[in-house]
């Protein structure tokens, strides 16, 4: 089945740089990708969902960038803030199997003030 | 805006007791959801239903079981529970028959077995 990494597990970053998170999948046939944000001692909150091929979304404050080529997802903060520090999921959907939805480890960030 | 609305928020109980979660959306979704996430936040899922079929983890479990009575419910029942099911656990639901599946979840779950 599909095989969902994430990394870092990690990341701590001072405010007003930028932070990125990358998941890497093995399903080709995957075809929705999502990130989740994860507040302390709260629900997973989606935070934005991109599809097929090669795509940029921009919300606030973060960029998210999917590469069908390289079967990769990366989530770019561009000038984080403490309100960002939260559990980051990404998300990948397949339709083989019974699963749907495969989540990566998650990442940890820490925004330092 | 909350959608998928869970009972209890907490639960403290003691080895051996059974408790039952429940969960209820209010999307019109058709596939609801169990995950258990542990104190690494890992997300494992443990259930898998629509009004047609129940698809179960093969790793969870026999003490684990969801009860639905309609699309929009999904408890989760655990018989006699252990000191490693404490865990947050999250209902979600989707719909598949929307071309942009996503996944919503509830605010959790958090059991504590003593």
């Amino acid at each position: 089945g599909e095989q969902v990494e994430q990394r870092p597990p990690h990341l701590s970053v001072r405010e007003g740089d930028s932070a990125v998170i990358t998941c890497t999948y093995t399903d080709p046939n995957s075809y929705y990708f999502f990130w989740y944000k994860q507040e302390p001692g709260a629900s997973l909150q989606l935070l934005m969902k991109v599809f097929s091929s090669t795509e940029i979304n921009e919300g606030q404050g973060f960029t998210v960038l999917l590469n069908k080529k390289d079967k990769r997802l990366s989530l770019n903060l561009t000038a984080a803030h403490p309100g960002d520090s939260a559990a980051y999921f990404c998300a990948v959907s397949s339709h083989t199997g019974y699963q749907n939805f495969y989540f990566g480890k998650g990442t940890s960030l820490t925004v330092i003030p | 805006e909350t959608a998928v609305f869970q009972t209890p928020n907490y639960h403290v109980t003691q080895v051996g007791n059974e408790v039952s979660f429940n969960c209820k959306q209010t999307l019109g979704h058709d596939t609801m959801y169990w995950y258990k996430q542990d104190s690494k936040k890992l997300l494992k899922i443990m259930f898998s239903y629509n009004n047609k079929q129940l698809i179960v983890n093969e790793t969870v479990p026999r003490r684990f079981s969801p009860q639905s009575s309609d699309k929009a419910h999904l408890n989760l029942r655990i018989k006699s529970v252990e000191p490693e099911d404490s865990a947050v656990y999250l209902c979600a639901s989707s719909s598949r028959r929307d071309s942009a599946e996503t996944l919503y979840f509830g605010s959790g779950t958090r059991l504590t077995v003593l």
